[in-house]
C-alpha cells in the first residue's frame, strides 16, 4: 500500500490478557517506530527498529510489553498481561532511513481499550 | 518527565487570524524541531521543521521561529483557515533521526 497500515484499528480487551498490535510499513522504509499515544497526550516513544540492527527498546514501559520485525517489514507489538493504563492509541510510523529528514510516517493507529 | 512544553493547551481562532503556539526544551543536545499535524482518527503527519542553525523557516502560511540561546520555539499560522482546524504537536531529537521527543500538543480551532 501506499502508506503505513495498522490493524486492528480498535481492539478492546479485558484486564489480564494478551493483545498483538500489527503494523504494515511503506514499502522501502528500513526504519519502523511505535509510539503510544495517550488521551490528551502527546506521542510517547516505544521501541525503534532500524534494518537489521538491534532495537532500541528504551521507551519500552515495562517487561509486559515486547515487539518485533520479521524480514525488515512488518512488525508486531505485544503487550502481555495487560492492564487498564495500557489503554491508547499506538501509533506506528516508517521512515527512509536514519537520515538527516527525521520525517516519520504514522499509520493511522490501533486504539486498544482495556476493561 | 516531558522534555518538551508546549502551549496552551488549546487555542480558538476566528478564520484569517494568526495561530501562535510555543514549545520548550531543555536538552542542549536537541538539533531538529519538527512540527506535526493530525486530524481527528488519522496519524500525524510532519507540517514543517527546522534546523537549529537558521533563526525561522517558512513554508506557505506556516513559520517556524526558533530562539536558540532560549531553547524556544514556536509555529505561526497565518491567515488561518477552518481546515487549518487539528492537532499541533512539536517535537524535538537529537541528530534528526526519529526518536522523538513530542509536546502535549495544541488543539486549535479556527471559526468561520
Amino acid at each position: 500500500g501506499a502508506g503505513v497500515s495498522q490493524s486492528p484499528s480498535n481492539k478492546v480487551t479485558e484486564k489480564g490478557k494478551d493483545v498483538e498490535l500489527r503494523c504494515d510499513p511503506i514499502s522501502g522504509h528500513t526504519a519502523l517506530y511505535w509510539y503510544r499515544q495517550s488521551l490528551g497526550q502527546g506521542l510517547e516513544f516505544l521501541i525503534y527498529f532500524q534494518g537489521n540492527s538491534a532495537p532500541d527498546k528504551s521507551g519500552l514501559p515495562s517487561d509486559r510489553f515486547s515487539a518485533e520485525r520479521t524480514g525488515g517489514s512488518v512488525s508486531t507489538l505485544t503487550i502481555q498481561r495487560t492492564q487498564q493504563e495500557d489503554s491508547a492509541v499506538y501509533l506506528c510510523a516508517s521512515s527512509q532511513d536514519r537520515g538527516y529528514t527525521g520525517e516519520l510516517f504514522f499509520g493511522e493507529g490501533s486504539r486498544l481499550t482495556v476493561l | 518527565q516531558q522534555q518538551v512544553k508546549q502551549s496552551p493547551q488549546s487555542l480558538i481562532v476566528q478564520k484569517g487570524g494568526i495561530s501562535i503556539i510555543n514549545c520548550a526544551y531543555e536538552n542542549t543536545a536537541f538539533d531538529y524541531f519538527p512540527w506535526y499535524q493530525q486530524f481527528p482518527g488519522k496519524g500525524p503527519a510532519l507540517l514543517i521543521a527546522i534546523r537549529p542553525d537558521v533563526s525561522e523557516k517558512k513554508e506557505g502560511r506556516f513559520t517556524i521561529s526558533f530562539n536558540k540561546s532560549a531553547k524556544q520555539f514556536s509555529l505561526h499560522i497565518m491567515d488561518s483557515q477552518p481546515g487549518d482546524s487539528a492537532t499541533y504537536f512539536c517535537a524535538a531529537s537529537p541528530g534528526g533521526w526519529g526518536k522523538l521527543q513530542f509536546g502535549a500538543g495544541t488543539q486549535v480551532v479556527v471559526t468561520p
